[in-house]
């Protein structure tokens, strides 16, 4: 079935361990995305890829890192995981590359709470 | 700085038809999207408008007034499986994806 996953569902990570969320896609598009979303606020963007090689830096990226070796996959990595990252994680794609009306499509989550 | 109000709640009766409104506020204006989102579920598409009017798709409609930085999901007939948040997000000049904070809509029998 065509679409996005992630993995792990959720975890619960002790602070200061490193952790990375995975992200797979099978519908060839170019750009991909990570956000984080908290009870009361927006979605908010992490970090994003525009095509494969290429990632950017979004509005909250301190604290995380991302890599984009080839088109399908793009992990995100806490490097050492704090309290305040405790939030839950979408993956999101679009055909790209960004043009008005590129429509995102997003994984199922990944609930990370950080203890 | 770039903004999107819309209103946090919002409750209405089955069958009945409820309009949920949203305001931006972004530097530069690419298209407004509407998601729709179940709890514990991720965000799915519902509309994109970028020109100014109103898009129908069945029951679900969307309407865009750019001089008014506003836009409105209209949904008619509404039905138990429409309880759900319905998130905002207009793009920037970058292509950014701005999103509010999302409206939950409770749907009472």
């Amino acid at each position: 079935i065509a679409g996005i996953t992630q993995a792990p569902t959720s975890q619960i990570l002790a602070a200061g361990r490193r952790m990375t969320l995975r992200c797979t896609q099978d519908m060839r598009h170019n750009a991909m995305y990570w956000y984080r979303q908290d009870l009361g606020l927006g979605l908010r963007l992490i970090h994003y890829s525009n095509t494969a090689g290429t990632t950017g830096k979004g509005e909250v990226p301190d604290g995380y890192s991302v890599s984009r070796a080839n088109t399908d996959d793009f992990p995100l990595t806490l490097a050492s995981a704090v309290p305040s990252q405790t939030s839950v994680y979408f993956c999101a794609s679009s055909p790209g590359p960004q043009v008005g009306g590129d429509t995102q499509y997003f994984g199922p989550g990944t609930r990370l709470t950080v203890l | 700085g770039q903004n999107i109000d819309q209103p946090t709640e919002m409750t209405a009766t089955e069958g009945a038809i409820v309009q949920i409104n949203c305001t931006y506020q972004t530097s530069g204006f690419n298209g407004l999207f509407w998601y729709q989102q179940h709890a514990g579920e991720a965000p799915t598409f519902l509309s994109y408008n970028v020109l100014d009017g109103l898009e129908e798709k069945g029951r679900f409609s969307s309407f865009l007034s750019r001089s008014k930085g506003y836009s409105y999901l209209l949904l008619k007939e509404l039905q138990m499986k429409d309880s759900a948040s319905y998130l905002c997000a207009a793009t920037d000049s970058n292509y950014q994806l701005i999103w509010g904070a999302g409206t939950k809509l409770i749907i009472k029998p």
